[in-house]
């Protein structure tokens, strides 16, 4: 069974740092295209960021760009959001979504996980 | 303002059969990108629903199902459900923006 598990979300004031994590278990993470999705409260979602399997592809939404930095430890299933510079307005919860299976050759995101709420606020 | 059209709300009585519509434009669905729908129920996770345009998720059963033609899409829920009652979610890619998803849908069995 496919498990993503998120965490490191909490309370930031504007302008300061945090960084996501997401542990992924139950398929290879290592050859599969990783991203991160946010859903600001009681709002639609938001594509934030992909990754490639060997991280020599990474894209961002232009909200984000300069600001966040996705990576990821293949050798820890892990993959990771670091984000900088943050505004009320990256007040969300952070999904981790995976591409395995029927979206590994498309534009999909097959798993979910629970997500990690971050609150950007003074 | 989200780059794929959903109608903020939809209805059915159980048994029913409703359509949610998700229209994009000439750099998504019209540039030939496939749609995918998710299903969110209250305050959990975004679910798979369909991808690549007609294809169900896994253990997603045949009551749904999916379209495109040009630049819209539609997810038929037949036989409606209360356990249906949830929000629903077109995504695509956009050769502009990269992955963009539709403002989402709330379905509501009456």
């Amino acid at each position: 069974e496919v498990q993503l598990v998120e965490s490191g979300g909490g309370l930031v004031k504007p302008g300061g740092s945090l960084r996501i994590s997401c542990v992924a278990s139950g398929f290879t993470f290592s050859i599969y295209v990783m991203n991160w999705v946010r859903q600001a409260p009681g709002k639609g979602l938001e594509w934030v960021s992909s990754i490639s399997s060997s991280s020599s592809h990474i894209y961002y939404a232009d909200s984000v760009k300069g600001r966040f930095t996705i990576s990821r430890d293949n050798a820890k299933n892990s993959l990771y959001l670091q984000m900088n510079s943050l505004r009320a307005e990256d007040t969300a919860v952070y999904y981790c979504a995976s591409q395995e299976g029927g979206c590994s050759g498309a534009s999909c995101f097959t798993s979910w996980g629970q997500g990690t709420l971050v609150t950007v606020s003074s | 303002q989200s780059v794929l059209t959903q109608p903020p709300s939809v209805s059915g009585a159980p048994g029913q059969r409703v359509t949610i519509s998700c229209t994009g434009s000439s750099s998504n669905f019209g540039a030939d990108y496939d749609v995918h729908w998710y299903q969110q129920l209250p305050g959990t996770a975004p679910k798979l629903l369909m991808y690549a345009n007609i294809i169900r998720s896994s253990g997603v059963p045949d009551r749904f199902s999916g379209s495109k033609s040009g630049t819209s899409a539609s997810l038929v829920i037949t036989g409606l459900q209360a356990e249906d009652e949830a929000d629903y979610f077109c995504q695509s890619y956009d050769r502009s923006l990269n992955v963009v998803f539709g403002g989402g849908t709330k379905l509501t069995v009456l």
